[in-house]
């Protein structure tokens, strides 16, 4: 068990709709990150916060959002979904900004838009 | 920009024996470089990292990792392989002052009894 948490664990819905995925990070880390896993694109960063502050965007989508909160715990949103955002979606959280520190990985949620 | 570079996309080697993944990245200046592993259904877990010390790295698991500047690698061995070793491997890597994580593709691992 890392200590990140991640909810919920599996979400199916329907092209055009909007879900929301929540991320709780270890306790005493500040940095949460966002990881898209598919099977075309692999493992891709979309974006980090730190302490609450947007830290770095990767390839996120416009339809894409994501925010965190003053209790650290962060929230990736996704509308207007398309049949090639089905991927599993993985939020890490580290102490700091090191670039070394490691990066610990919830277990991921499993979105199916159908 | 960063990229890294997995040779094999599935690796399958005998219980007993030398497990080698390859990782090759892409950046003049030596990143931050990680080996993650992924059993089914679960999340990434941290073998090892290089982050300039030591060029031989000693993961959890058994695992190792050799960090060669002047072949830009950062390969991951075992000596010997176990039925539990079977996962996908995934290597990073993350440059100064980005703490953001490229990956390469991955390897799956079968491990043959």
């Amino acid at each position: 068990d890392s200590g990140v948490t991640q909810t919920p664990k599996h979400l199916i819905t329907a092209t055009g709709q909007r879900v929301t995925l929540r991320c709780s990070p270890r306790s005493g880390d500040l940095s949460v990150y966002w990881y898209q896993q598919s099977l075309d694109q692999g493992l891709q960063f979309l974006i980090q916060y730190y302490n609450g502050e947007e830290r770095a965007k990767g390839n996120i989508l416009e339809r894409f959002s994501a925010q965190q909160f003053p209790d650290l715990h962060s929230e990736l949103n996704l509308s207007s979904l398309e049949l090639g955002d089905s991927a599993l979606y993985f939020c890490a959280s580290s102490e700091g900004l090191a670039g070394g520190n490691e990066q610990f990985f919830g277990p991921g949620t499993r979105l199916t838009v159908l | 920009a960063q990229s890294v570079t997995q040779l094999g996309s599935h690796v399958s080697v005998s219980e007993g024996a030398l497990v080698l993944l390859r990782c090759n990245y892409s950046s003049s200046v030596p990143p931050y470089l990680f080996w993650y592993v992924q059993y089914p259904n679960q999340g990434l877990q941290l073998l090892l990292k290089y982050t300039s010390a030591a060029t031989l790295v000693k993961g959890i698991n058994g695992f190792e990792a050799e960090f060669k500047k002047s072949e830009t690698s950062f390969h991951l061995t075992k000596p010997s392989a176990h039925m539990s070793d079977a996962a996908e491997y995934f290597c990073a890597a993350a440059n100064f002052g980005n703490e953001k994580l490229t990956f390469g593709t991955g390897t799956r691992l079968t491990i043959i009894p």
